[in-house]
C-alpha cells in the first residue's frame, strides 16, 4: 500500500491566518483527495486534487477557502485560509495508488486548532 | 452512493470473533460492500472490500447476503487493538469516465474489545 505522509501533524493557529497542509506519497498514485473530520463527527470529503488542473469541490466547500495544488503525481497541498474556530478539525489526505484501483489509503491527518 | 445502517456500538470479549453488521437495502448493482476502520487520533485503515461474494483476507472476512441488502464484518479474534469506530460504505468504482466513485462515511460503529 502506498505510505502517505502528511505535514504538520498538528498546528495551532490564530484566527484570520491561514494554514497550509502538506502531503506527500511514496509512490505515483491516480487519484488524490481531502477529507476533514470535526471534532466528534465522521469524515467528509472537501475536493479532489486534479494534476495539472483545478480541484473538484464537493457542495460546502470552495475554492477561495480550501485552495489545493497538485503539481505532479505524488504530492498535493491544502490551504485553509481566513480561519475561524469552526476550522479546527483534522484534515486527512487520501490517495488512490496506481495498479491497486479497489483500494483508497489514508494519511494520518494534521490535527488544526484555530483559537 | 447507497445509503447505509450500522449500529451505534458493539462489545466484544477479546479472543473471541467480532460481528459487525451493516445494512445498505438500497444498493445498486454496480456498487461495492468497502469496511474500513479508523482508529483513534488515526487515519481511516482499509479492511475489505466486496461485490457480492464473500470475501476474505489477513485482517477479515466479509459476509455479504444474497440479495446484497446487508452485510457482516466478521474479525475472527479480536485483540484489543481492534478496538475502533468501523466504516461499512457503499461506492461505486467508477462514477461516469475517469471519474472515482466517491467514498462516503456515515457515523460507524464503535467497537470496543474488553479483556
Amino acid at each position: 500500500s502506498a505510505v502517505i505522509s502528511q505535514k504538520p501533524s498538528r498546528d495551532i493557529c490564530q484566527r484570520g491566518t491561514s494554514l497550509t497542509i502538506q502531503c506527500q506519497v511514496d509512490s505515483q498514485v491516480t487519484m488524490m483527495f481531502w477529507y476533514r473530520q470535526q471534532p466528534g463527527q465522521s469524515l467528509t470529503l472537501i475536493a479532489t486534487a486534479n494534476q495539472g488542473s483545478e480541484a473538484t469541490y464537493e457542495s460546502g466547500f470552495v475554492i477561495d477557502k480550501f485552495p489545493i495544488s497538485r503539481p505532479n503525481l505524488t504530492f498535493s497541498t491544502l490551504t485553509v485560509s481566513n480561519m475561524s474556530p469552526e476550522d479546527s478539525s483534522i484534515y486527512l489526505c487520501s490517495v488512490v495508488s496506481r495498479g491497486q484501483t479497489y483500494e483508497q489509503y489514508f494519511g494520518p491527518g494534521t490535527r488544526l486548532t484555530v483559537t | 452512493d447507497a445509503k447505509t445502517t450500522q449500529p451505534t456500538s458493539m462489545d466484544c470479549a477479546e479472543g473471541r470473533a467480532a460481528n459487525l453488521p451493516c445494512n445498505h437495502s438500497t444498493i445498486s448493482g454496480n456498487e461495492y460492500v468497502y469496511w474500513y476502520r479508523q482508529i483513534h487520533s488515526q487515519g481511516p485503515q482499509y479492511i475489505i472490500h466486496g461485490l457480492k461474494n464473500n470475501e476474505t483476507n489477513e485482517m477479515a472476512s466479509l459476509i455479504i447476503t444474497e440479495d446484497r441488502k446487508s452485510s457482516t464484518l466478521i474479525l475472527p479474534h479480536a485483540t484489543l487493538r481492534d478496538t475502533a469506530v468501523y466504516y461499512c460504505i457503499v461506492r461505486v468504482l467508477y462514477a461516469g469516465g475517469t471519474s472515482y466513485g466517491k467514498l462516503t462515511f456515515g457515523q460507524g460503529t464503535i467497537l470496543t474489545v474488553h479483556p
